[in-house]
């Protein structure tokens, strides 16, 4: 079975303050992972995938397969980084991917000026 | 392109009731899956429909729910005799096709928050 584990609830720093927002993941095959992030108000939307191995924003998540991990990191944090942040999971279901997700249970961000 | 709608935003029902959620896909996108986030949980998915098929309901409760997304009109997901633990938020997502990797072309309603008395 998928799972997708997000150990902190909620997760504050300072502005400027290195960001680490953790993700575990259990899967037998070959995952995709993303972010997701959803600000004040607004819709869920992604941020990275693991696939692309691209900096949005400032964040980067490197897949560890050893370590079964998807940690989103950003060096130094803004203000406009505080939202809730998800990491999913999909996986190959018969060779196609789809929009069949699985989610963790979210951080919410918060960082202080 | 308004994106993906969904209504109403909010909705109260009585225990016993039923609750008819609406999501009307991006334009050009032939693909919805819908999403149940329960208080303090992450999102569940429920079910993935095309245009007049079911394509995976594996996350669908066994009874009283339902979903549709006819040929024409908006995808409907459907709860018959709401209980209080159907309480939740209902979000929608749409996609355009089935492509190499179409979760980065996935884009989500606003949602729609369920309450039953």
């Amino acid at each position: 079975a998928q799972r997708v584990t997000q150990p902190e609830k909620l997760l504050s720093v300072f502005k400027g303050a290195p960001v680490e927002l953790k993700c575990n993941y259990s899967y037998s095959g070959s995952p995709e992972l993303f972010w997701y992030v959803q600000y004040s108000r607004q819709r869920l939307q992604l941020l990275l995938r693991h696939i692309s191995r691209e900096s949005i924003k400032g964040f980067t998540a490197d897949l560890n397969k050893g370590e079964t991990s998807f940690h989103l990191k950003k060096p130094f944090a803004q203000e406009e980084d505080s939202a809730m942040y998800y990491c999913a999971l999909s996986g190959d279901a018969g060779g196609t991917s789809y929009g069949k997700l699985t989610f963790g249970q979210g951080t919410i961000l918060t960082v202080h000026p | 392109n308004a994106g993906v709608m969904q209504n109403p935003r909010h909705l109260v029902r009585r225990r016993g009731q039923e609750a008819r959620l609406r999501c009307s896909p991006m334009k050009g996108h032939s693909h919805v899956y819908w999403y149940r986030q329960l208080p303090e949980e992450g999102l569940k998915f429920m079910v993935y429909l095309q245009k007049e098929n079911i394509i995976d309901e594996s996350g669908m409760p066994k009874e009283r729910f339902s979903a549709e997304f006819p040929k024409e009109g908006p995808s409907i997901l459907r709860i018959q005799q709401v209980v209080r633990g159907d309480s939740a938020a209902y979000f929608c997502a749409s996609s355009p096709q089935i492509a190499r990797e179409p979760t980065e072309k996935l884009f989500f309603g606003s949602g729609t928050q369920l309450s039953v008395l």
